[in-house]
Order: C-alpha cells, then sequence, then structure tokens
C-alpha cells in the first residue's frame, strides 16, 4: 500500500516567489493535513482539508493557502515567500477527521534565498 | 502555557535495554487524543502509538508502548529492547476534541541515540 507522497521533495526559490507544494495521501483517505516544521517554531499546523473543504486552518498569514480536490490530492500554495518560510512542509492524511491513526509524508523541504 | 512539554531534548539508551520519553500535556478538554511519532534524519514522520483519553488500557504496538497517566496528564512513551534503528527525534502530539479534526499541537521533541 503506497503511503503518502509529497513533491517536490527539495526546492529552492528566491524572495518573492511563490511556491506550491503537492500531497498524494494513502488510497481511500480523505483527510489530509499540512504542517510546517523549522528549528526555530518546531512542528505547526496550517490547515486541515476534508471532503474539499478546509476545516481547520492553523496561524498563519494568508500568504499560505491550500486546496484538496476531488480525489482527495491537496495542494498548498505559499505566496511572496519570504526567507522565514524556508522550512520542511509536511502532509499528513487519515481516513476520517478524528482517527486515531495519522499518517505522514516525508516532506517538501523548502528553501528561500 | 506549553500544551505539549517534552523536558528530555536528547537521551542516550544502550542497545537491548529500554528507555521512556517523557510527554506531559495540558488540557481541559475531557476528550482528548495523544500521538508519538518518529522521525529520522530522512524527515519522514512515522506514526508509533496512539491513545484516546477514554482509553481504559494503556496503548502497545510492538515494542512501543505508552504509560498513559491520565490524573498526572502524562503520556510517556516506552521503548522496549532498543534497536540501533530506534535513534531519531521523537515527538509527542495532542489532538483536543475541541478542535476536531487533524490538527495536533506537537511538543519539541527528543533526540534517541541509541548505543552499541
Amino acid at each position: 500500500k503506497a503511503g503518502v507522497t509529497q513533491t517536490p521533495r527539495y526546492l529552492i526559490k528566491t524572495r518573492g516567489q511563490q511556491v506550491t507544494l503537492s500531497c498524494s495521501p494513502i488510497s481511500g483517505h480523505r483527510s489530509v493535513s499540512w504542517y510546517q516544521q523549522t528549528p526555530g517554531q518546531g512542528l505547526q499546523f496550517l490547515f486541515e482539508y476534508f471532503s474539499e473543504t478546509q476545516r481547520n486552518k492553523g496561524n498563519f498569514p494568508g500568504r499560505f493557502s491550500g486546496r484538496q480536490f476531488s480525489n482527495s490530492r491537496s495542494e498548498m500554495n505559499v505566496s511572496t515567500l519570504e526567507l522565514g518560510d524556508s522550512a520542511l512542509y509536511l502532509c499528513a492524511s487519515s481516513l476520517s477527521r478524528d482517527t486515531g491513526e495519522l499518517f505522514f509524508g516525508e516532506g517538501s523541504r523548502l528553501t528561500v534565498l | 502555557a506549553q500544551k505539549i512539554t517534552q523536558t528530555q531534548p536528547g537521551m542516550f539508551v544502550q542497545e537491548k535495554e529500554a528507555v521512556t520519553l517523557d510527554c506531559t500535556y495540558d488540557t481541559s478538554d475531557p476528550s482528548y487524543g495523544l500521538f508519538w511519532y518518529k522521525q529520522p534524519s530522512s524527515g519522514e514522520m512515522i506514526f508509533l502509538i496512539y491513545q484516546g483519553s477514554y482509553d481504559q488500557q494503556n496503548a502497545t504496538e510492538g515494542r512501543y508502548s505508552l504509560n498513559f497517566q491520565k490524573a498526572r496528564k502524562s503520556a510517556n512513551l516506552v521503548i522496549s529492547a532498543s534497536q540501533l534503528g530506534d535513534s531519531a527525534m521523537y515527538f509527542c502530539a495532542m489532538r483536543e476534541s475541541r478542535e476536531y479534526g487533524n490538527k495536533l499541537v506537537f511538543g519539541a521533541g527528543t533526540i534517541l541515540r541509541v548505543k552499541s
């Protein structure tokens, strides 16, 4: 059974650019959530999608956005990149919204120069 | 106040010995879930174990068990018979029912190093 797949795995951008990250959940999983991991702030929740609707949002500026498609795949977008957006972005999927199992992908490592 | 506290920044354990990683949490919500994840240097977060606040028994998954002490608000991870491959960062996380869904709050993590 394939796990959570995130693309791209690594990317380098410059300040002011935008970036789109993709997440394919485990087959059958309908909930996708996103997290940002940095050395200074640790792991922080970005947002959660279920049935193509954003259900929860973390405390991030509007430059961070996302969406979910009918096949449960999800994308997140960061516009007007800042140096502080350099991070590992992790996607997690689960069957439902209150399950005890939440599976993560390997992450997309973004470097902003 | 921190919702999840992991007081051990780093731990060493001898191969084949057991180790306990500490986690305390803070919530007034009667319904919550507690998770432990392992993050090797590759970056992937590997799900280890889950404990619901209403679960009567401590969760176990193979060599992993969760020592759940509700009154003390602690959810320590016990790894038995440590292996070299257990060397990684370990995160404790909580989901509160008031938030619902898969919004987890993570602790700062504990780096575990297994010595041969």
